[in-house]
């Protein structure tokens, strides 16, 4: 099973809302992810948790706080978003970092998130 | 720093042409490399790695072979169906590495 599952699939909120994404793997992964992709573009690393530590921060604003509360689950706390934080936002899992060779990563379907 | 340079799209092909989408990338040591899938409205799919020299991944009917002499990891497919319309990212990890690095994406479109 290689199924990383996310919750909303959709997502309209306002720039005063504060909102929550959630991810779930049961792989075992020790490795969880969070990217934003705009239309047409690739996905931006957001956030890396390993072993439910944040690991890497790629100098996200604060109005996104993630959260890793154990080893299966990860959610992204949204609170006061600008229009252009619309896009979707995947999360993904994979073996531990620090190991070699063919760590991939396993996406999840993306929550779309429209923010008026 | 580590990068993956893809060919640009859109691509259109009619049905059961082949396929070639070129990737090349700039890497230190032995990178991982990966093609990845999305399908529109959805998220990214693992299509095949390869995770050290000369190894060919293949799934669907996909292959890319993983060249360190032209540090290309090029994807074919040698009869696309209308199915196959997607838009399609070359990625490469670095050997100790944790964070992958995307291409620019293809766009394909297939004819029916």
């Amino acid at each position: 099973d290689t199924e990383v599952t996310q919750t909303p699939k959709h997502l309209v909120m306002g720039m005063t809302n504060k909102k929550s994404l959630k991810c779930e793997q049961h792989m075992g992964h020790r490795a969880m992810y969070w990217y934003k992709q705009k239309a047409k573009k690739p996905p931006e690393l957001m956030f890396v948790y390993s072993y439910e530590k944040l690991s890497i921060n790629e100098s996200v604003p604060s109005r996104f706080s993630p959260e890793c509360p154990n080893s299966s689950l990860l959610n992204l706390h949204l609170h006061a978003l600008q229009p252009e934080d619309s896009a979707l936002y995947l999360c993904a899992s994979s073996h531990p970092l620090r190991q070699r060779g063919g760590k991939t990563q396993y996406f999840g379907p993306g929550t779309r998130l429209l923010v008026l | 720093g580590n990068s993956v340079t893809q060919m640009e799209g859109p691509v259109t092909l009619s049905e059961e042409a082949f396929l070639t989408i070129n990737c090349t990338y700039t890497a230190t040591g032995y990178p991982s490399l990966f093609w990845y899938v999305q399908y529109p409205g959805e998220g990214l799919q693992l299509l095949l790695k390869a995770t050290k020299a000369d190894d060919k991944g293949s799934n669907k009917g996909f292959e890319a072979t993983y060249r360190k002499e032209t540090t290309s990891f090029h994807l074919e497919k040698g009869s696309v169906q209308v199915s196959d319309s997607a838009v399609y990212f070359c990625a490469l990890e670095g050997e100790y590495g944790n964070k992958l690095v995307f291409g620019a994406g293809t766009i394909l479109r297939v004819k029916s």
